[in-house]
């Protein structure tokens, strides 16, 4: 089992340019979680969601951020023009039930 | 492998009773963070200690770091039946500052009992 695996580990993007971040989940586990980290500052969590289905949204930002996880595929977390301040390392976790594992996250650099 | 591991893995006290959690880390870290998840909802970000820090306090929370032992412990004083939650040690070892290298331990499960 390869766990949970973000891709892809560092991304550069432009002011205005679209980042697509993505996480496979963990064999058998149907629950997704995304949170945002900031420099020198804790996890925020951003969004929750189930197959086909986002079930908590409170953490993402109401405009240019999206998530999914279609039937089949990773989840994406989508950032449309992208500016500096959405510069972060971005996390992946998902669960079944109760137990929960992190991806390695995505480091997210806009320039 | 995990890079920041709690124990116990599960632990039960009486309300009112103080709590301990361990975690144990491998390589040089930057800071050390823990987190609470209550079942089913996001991880909430408790509090951060630095490397060069040896012990923080906020509320009824309390964190030590001994670098030399690779190791950090949280006590919850006065437990609540709310504090019943999962409790994660995260630890941080990307020494330009940034989230890369955070790497999460597998939580303490602690049930406070009324």
């Amino acid at each position: 089992n390869a766990g949970v695996m973000q891709n892809p580990r560092h991304l550069v993007r432009r002011r205005g340019q679209e980042a697509r971040l993505r996480c496979s989940p963990m064999k058998g586990h149907s629950h997704v979680y995304w949170y945002r980290q900031l420099p020198e500052e804790g996890l925020k969590f951003m969004v929750y969601l189930q197959k086909e289905n986002i079930i908590d949204e409170s953490g993402m930002p109401k405009e240019r951020f999206s998530a999914e996880f279609p039937k089949e595929g990773p989840s994406i977390l989508r950032i449309q023009q992208v500016v500096r301040g959405d510069s972060a390392a971005y996390f992946c976790a998902s669960s079944y039930s109760g137990g929960y594992t992190f991806g390695s996250g995505t480091r997210l650099t806009v320039v | 492998s995990q890079q920041g591991e709690e124990d116990p893995q599960a632990l039960s006290i009486q309300e009112g009773e103080n709590a301990t959690m361990n975690c144990s880390y491998k390589t040089s870290i930057n800071n050390l963070q823990w987190y609470r998840q209550n079942s089913g909802r996001g991880l909430v970000h408790l509090i951060l200690i630095r490397s060069n820090e040896r012990e923080k306090h906020s509320g009824r929370l309390r964190v030590t770091l001994d670098t030399s032992k690779k190791s950090s412990s949280l006590l919850i004083t006065a437990s609540r039946a709310a504090d019943t939650a999962s409790y994660f040690c995260a630890t941080d070892g990307y020494s330009g500052g940034g989230a890369d290298g955070l790497t999460f331990g597998k939580g303490t499960h602690l049930i406070i009992q009324p």
